[in-house]
């Protein structure tokens, strides 16, 4: 099936530096890709949609200097968290959807887990 | 590695139960989720277990889990149009690493027929 990889895993940064976060599609195409954040014990929040070849859209109240997101290739998008800071602690998950007819289903990264000191 | 798997569709009538049904293959798993997405929007947490649970229940959700089997259902009684969504089911572990690690299916689009 699907199959979407998300790195890195975890990554502690110090307050003030930036870190990049890589969601791959697999074995499959997708034009779109979606990037959430996880506070805990809340559900997914949805803060763009990664759209290749042309620029992301960010949801309301999501600062687009901040989330930098990329989506250089029809596999791969990223998203770089500039000048971390505490508050963006959070658990960070890309998801894509297949671009082949009438599919409904998502696939999801595993997640980044981001700690900043 | 892990996996969770649901079917893509279902179509159900108004009124009538739905029954989405989730299969997963860690062992580890700590919670079990059900989200749910409507058009446009992000992601919803509907409910979650623990994994030492066997049913939990919230108005007209009925979340089952099958631990032996790993299955988990989410029931939704007398279903509505407005519960036509796509629903996912996610579980997390800790990894041996000690952090949060979480596997979500593909969705499975509820269509509610009037």
């Amino acid at each position: 099936g699907a199959v979407v990889s998300q790195h890195p895993s975890r990554v502690i940064c110090k307050s003030g530096t930036s870190v990049k976060i890589e969601c791959r599609s697999l074995d499959f195409q997708a034009t779109t890709m979606f990037w959430y954040r996880q506070f805990p014990k809340q559900s997914l929040m949805l803060m763009a949609t990664s759209n290749e070849g042309s620029k992301a859209t960010y949801e309301q109240g999501v600062e687009k200097d901040k989330f930098l997101i990329n989506h250089a290739s029809l596999t791969l998008s990223t998203l770089t968290v500039t000048s971390a800071h505490p508050e963006d602690s959070s658990f960070y998950i890309c998801s894509a959807r297949e671009n082949r007819g009438v599919n409904y289903g998502y696939t999801f990264g595993s997640g980044t887990r981001l700690t900043v000191v | 590695g892990e996996d969770v798997e649901q079917s893509l569709f279902l179509s159900v009538r108004e009124g009538d139960s739905s029954v989405i049904n989730c299969t997963y293959t860690d062992s580890s798993s700590t919670y079990l989720y059900w989200y749910k997405q409507e058009p446009g929007a992000g992601l919803q947490l509907l409910t979650y277990i623990f994994s030492n649970m066997d049913m939990k229940q919230d108005q007209r959700l009925t979340v089952l889990l099958n631990k032996k089997d790993k299955h988990l259902s989410l029931r939704i009684a007398d279903t509505q149009t407005g519960d036509s969504a796509i629903y996912f089911c996610a579980e997390s572990s800790l990894n041996s690493g000690g952090y949060q690690k979480v596997t979500f299916g593909t969705g499975t689009k509820l269509q509610v027929i009037p």
